[in-house]
């Protein structure tokens, strides 16, 4: 089955520790993306990637890193810089914007909750 | 920067009834508009999408609408359904960022 596998579900950690959100997707997507839901609101974007070995900020990338070394895998760094951790994190892929003229959807990923104490 | 709105944020309709989420941004050069369906504690399930092009797009009771140039889309479920009740979140791509509004929560009660 093709879909984007998002690990652990549930994690918790306490405050000072940085703490690692693996996401993995086998739809061959090019671009793959992450974002930060807090309750009663939409979806933030942290960071994004189009191609391996490049990624760019989105509108919270402070306190967050990013690796993208395989196209399958884009995992998501919570550092402990990051004043407000605990949030349901997403994962979303797609095929490159740029290949389709910017018109293309995006996938998600079933989302790690995140607490921190 | 773009920002998308959702009215109501929250609905609770008998089941049966005919029901209308609507969805507003303030960018109209969009380049296509995505439903997505959330429940509880998961991720998110893409409903439809419509192209920048495109003025409808239906999908079994499901229909939305788009009006790029006054910025407002419109999410229709017909008939509804308990299993309906779920958020439904609409989401605008500016090419290689989507922006999300907050969502309506919706409760269909038996």
């Amino acid at each position: 089955d093709g879909g984007i596998t998002q690990s652990p579900k549930y994690l918790f950690r306490k405050e000072g520790q940085n703490v690692t959100l693996s996401c993995e997707q086998n739809l061959n997507h090019d671009a793959m993306y992450w974002y930060r839901q807090d309750p009663g609101q939409g979806l933030r974007l942290i960071y994004y990637s189009q191609i391996v070995n490049d990624f760019q900020k989105g509108d919270i990338a402070e306190g967050y890193s990013v690796s993208r070394e395989k196209k399958e895998s884009f995992p998501l760094t919570v550092t402990s810089a990051q004043k407000n951790p605990t949030a349901f994190y997403l994962c979303a892929s797609s095929i490159d914007p740029v290949k389709t003229g910017g018109d293309y959807e995006q996938y998600f990923g079933p989302g790690t909750r995140l607490t921190v104490t | 920067k773009q920002e998308v709105t959702q009215i109501p944020a929250a609905l609770s309709v008998p089941e049966g009834e005919n029901l209308v989420l609507n969805c507003s941004f303030t960018d109209s050069a969009i380049y296509n508009l995505q439903w997505f369906r959330q429940d509880p504690g998961k991720g998110l399930t893409s409903l439809l999408l419509i192209q920048s092009s495109q003025r409808e797009q239906t999908s079994g009771r499901l229909n939305a609408s788009l009006d790029k140039s006054s910025g407002r889309s419109t999410l229709y479920i017909a008939a509804s359904q308990p299993g309906d009740s779920a958020t439904y979140l609409c989401a605008v791509n500016n090419f290689n960022k989507f922006y999300f509004g907050s969502g309506t929560k919706l409760n269909v009660k038996p």
